[in-house]
């Protein structure tokens, strides 16, 4: 069973403010991935890391950034929170090209 | 390019009815297929894959096959549970790169 983890579950946050998202894998996969969820369900890539040290840019360009020091943690950070940002946003892992993603339960964030 | 277009929901139906949700693509190649689920307030789980034409994926009593000739991977259920209730999204894998591309996903109501 996949054990992928996300914290906070629901972040309520001011504008300006800086917060991290955190997602967690304790699978040992190489390749973890963000998504960001739109209100609609649309869900569009923003980051995404094959290893330690590697993070490239998704399809959809977003303010946020990543960061890969540990093969199990693969927190998203915005430096500076505003109500376009609020979505939901969700982490996956997968450990071969031909295995499936394994999603987190996502973090809802509502910027005020 | 490669995208993926899904039926607009929701999706209404009463129990044990018959379910479809479409699913059509653009490609280049031979992408593989996905069908995940998503319950209300968790990540998405894989539900079925396919990963060559004339391939069908089955899970849970659902059934989809990769129809190469009309690029379609339709969903399908003979007699749906009130717990089947969700948001459903078809995917494909590019060829070129190991990224899930989405559909909008498809919201199926189910009553009892």
């Amino acid at each position: 069973e996949a054990d992928i983890y996300q914290t906070p579950r629901y972040l309520v946050i001011g504008t300006g403010k800086k917060i991290t998202l955190e997602c967690s894998q304790t699978m040992g996969h190489d390749k973890m991935y963000w998504y960001q969820q739109d209100p609609g369900m649309e869900l569009h890539l923003i980051h995404y890391s094959y290893g330690v040290n590697s993070t490239e840019k998704g399809d959809l360009s977003s303010e946020s950034t990543v960061s890969r020091i540990r093969t199990e943690h693969f927190p998203l950070t915005l430096e500076s929170a505003r109500p376009s940002h609020t979505s939901q946003y969700l982490c996956a892992s997968r450990d071969r090209e031909d295995s499936p993603l394994h999603f987190g339960n996502g973090t809802r964030l509502t910027v005020t | 390019g490669n995208s993926v277009t899904q039926m607009e929901g929701p999706v209404t139906l009463s129990e044990e009815a018959f379910l479809t949700i479409n699913c059509t693509y653009t490609a280049t190649g031979y992408p593989s297929l996905f069908w995940y689920v998503q319950y209300p307030g968790e990540g998405l789980q894989l539900l079925l894959k396919a990963t060559k034409a004339d391939d069908k994926g089955s899970n849970k009593g659902f059934e989809a096959t990769y129809r190469k000739e009309t690029t379609s991977f339709h969903l399908e259920k003979g007699s749906v549970q009130v717990s089947d209730s969700a948001v459903y999204f078809c995917a494909l894998r590019r060829v070129d790169t190991d990224k899930l591309i989405f559909g909008t996903g498809t919201r199926l109501q189910v009553f009892p």
